[in-house]
């Protein structure tokens, strides 16, 4: 299978301990995208990355958040001093240059004891 | 900033039969993107059917297609001759046409219920 992978797909962890989730989009996609999707809701854009440079992030990203993608490949997600609140699904997608389809990896769902 | 409402929290179709599922969105720009997508139960979000701004005519793709109304701001997506399969999380979702920003918003979702 060469769609978007990501890891763990289940995390369950206690309040204040930290977590890293990992994606590796589809090969030679350059651009990686982060969301966050609670409950009920759609998806909620976390990040953007074109290659390895984070072009844009969204004002939901915290300062206890962190995302990288260090050779333009696979890129991490890393939540310190979680809080209950950020349980959700964490979906990863990829597209490539010139089009606009972003295509979605199966998530990372996280619950935040 | 731009937002994306689904007023449609569940709908319901008899399998064969079709479906209109509604999206409104708000924004100052004229050069955009809108799109469908389908999240089945436990699966990956795919692409559904796209429609540039740009463009008059109706997106189509087989028994999908969309009613493009750029005036009301309202993008809505038909389904025809439903199936079992088609039962899943529809979420509409705006991208801008600035090339520096390639983000979706997306609407809460509308749950599609399929009867047989």
């Amino acid at each position: 299978d060469t769609g978007v992978s990501q890891n763990p797909r289940h995390k369950i962890t206690k309040r204040g301990q930290n977590v890293t989730f990992r994606c590796d989009p589809i090969s030679e996609h350059n651009r990686l995208y982060w969301y966050r999707q609670t409950l009920g809701q759609g998806p909620e854009f976390l990040t953007y990355f074109q290659n390895e440079a984070q072009l844009e992030k969204s004002r939901l990203l915290s300062d206890r958040f962190s995302a990288e993608r260090p050779k333009g490949s696979f890129s991490t997600l890393e939540i310190q001093r979680t809080e209950q609140g950020d349980s959700a699904m964490y979906l990863c997608a990829s597209s490539p240059t010139g089009l606009d389809e972003q295509f979605f990896g199966p998530g990372t769902r996280l619950t935040v004891l | 900033a731009q937002t994306v409402t689904q007023s449609q929290p569940e709908m319901s179709v008899q399998e064969a039969e079709t479906v209109t599922l509604s999206c409104t969105y708000d924004t100052s720009e004229s050069d955009y993107y809108l799109f469908w997508y389908k999240q089945p139960p436990s699966r990956q979000m795919i692409l559904v059917i796209r429609q540039e701004a740009y463009k008059q005519q109706n997106a189509t793709e087989n028994r999908f297609s969309v009613n493009f109304q750029k005036a009301a701001k309202s993008f809505s997506l038909k389904i025809s001759d439903s199936q079992l399969g088609d039962a899943a999380m529809y979420f509409c979702a705006y991208r801008t046409g600035m090339d520096s920003s390639y983000k979706l918003i997306f609407g809460s979702g509308t749950r599609l219920l399929v009867r047989p």
